[in-house]
């Protein structure tokens, strides 16, 4: 089976900061990667497919890169809308999330 | 609009059965590899089990193999997720996602807004 481990675990940020976020897979996956966001009480949002892919209807200022088995996801500026969950997904391999990161307000 | 439906879910007790129901609508269902996925409370996001559009193929995580069967009907656009043998560590909300065409897995690129599933005494 395939980990997926994205650090880190919490991250305390402003409005503006660039915020980048890590996701490690235990084997190559390839670019077959995606990152989600979660608000409290919410469903899941597809945000970035393929690692680098931007999903229609998601701000510019989120992208995603990488391949093999090393990923970030990146917020160029943090706004207020972003203070949520993030987690990444493999499915190169049937499906698995990491632990997620929840980004909070410093 | 795609829209997904979830119903079913409720309390139960250990060792007991549910089944889930997911309606889709506003696409061509049998084009689509759906998925169940869940979150226990206060925890993150799990994959439980994916049926290829023609219903031909079907995969299981680890954790509900042998006690969870996915199905679905594309007469009725409709997924279903019968769960057996049900475990206090399957208490969560269980969401219906849609898989987007092209992929051999693929991502989720639609949730519907989930069902809580509360197994307990």
């Amino acid at each position: 089976d395939i980990q997926m481990t994205q650090s880190p675990s919490t991250l305390s940020a402003s409005v503006g900061d660039r915020v980048t976020i890590t996701c490690r897979a235990s084997q190559s996956i390839s670019s077959w990667l995606a990152w989600y966001q979660q608000k409290p009480g919410k469903v899941p949002k597809l945000l970035i497919y393929d690692a680098s892919s931007l999903e229609s209807g998601v701000p510019s200022r989120f992208s995603g890169s990488g391949s093999g088995t090393e990923f970030t996801l990146t917020i160029s500026s943090l706004q207020p809308d972003d203070f949520a969950t993030y987690y990444c997904q493999q499915y190169n391999s049937y499906w698995t999330f990491g632990q997620g990161t929840k980004v909070e307000i410093k | 609009e795609v829209l997904l439906l979830e119903s079913g879910g409720g309390l139960v007790q250990p060792g007991g059965s549910l089944r889930l129901s997911c309606a889709a609508s506003g696409l061509t269902f049998s084009s689509y590899t759906m998925t169940w996925g869940r979150q226990a409370p206060g925890k993150g996001l799990e994959w439980v089990s994916s049926i290829s559009g023609s219903g031909s193929r079907t995969y299981y995580a680890d954790s509900v193999k042998g006690r969870f069967t996915i199905s679905r009907d594309n007469s009725k656009n409709t997924l279903y997720l019968q769960m057996n043998s049900l475990r206090a560590e399957d208490t969560a909300v269980y969401y219906c996602a849609k898989n987007p065409r092209g992929y051999t897995y693929g991502n989720f690129d639609l949730w519907g807004q989930g069902t809580l599933v509360t197994v307990s005494s």
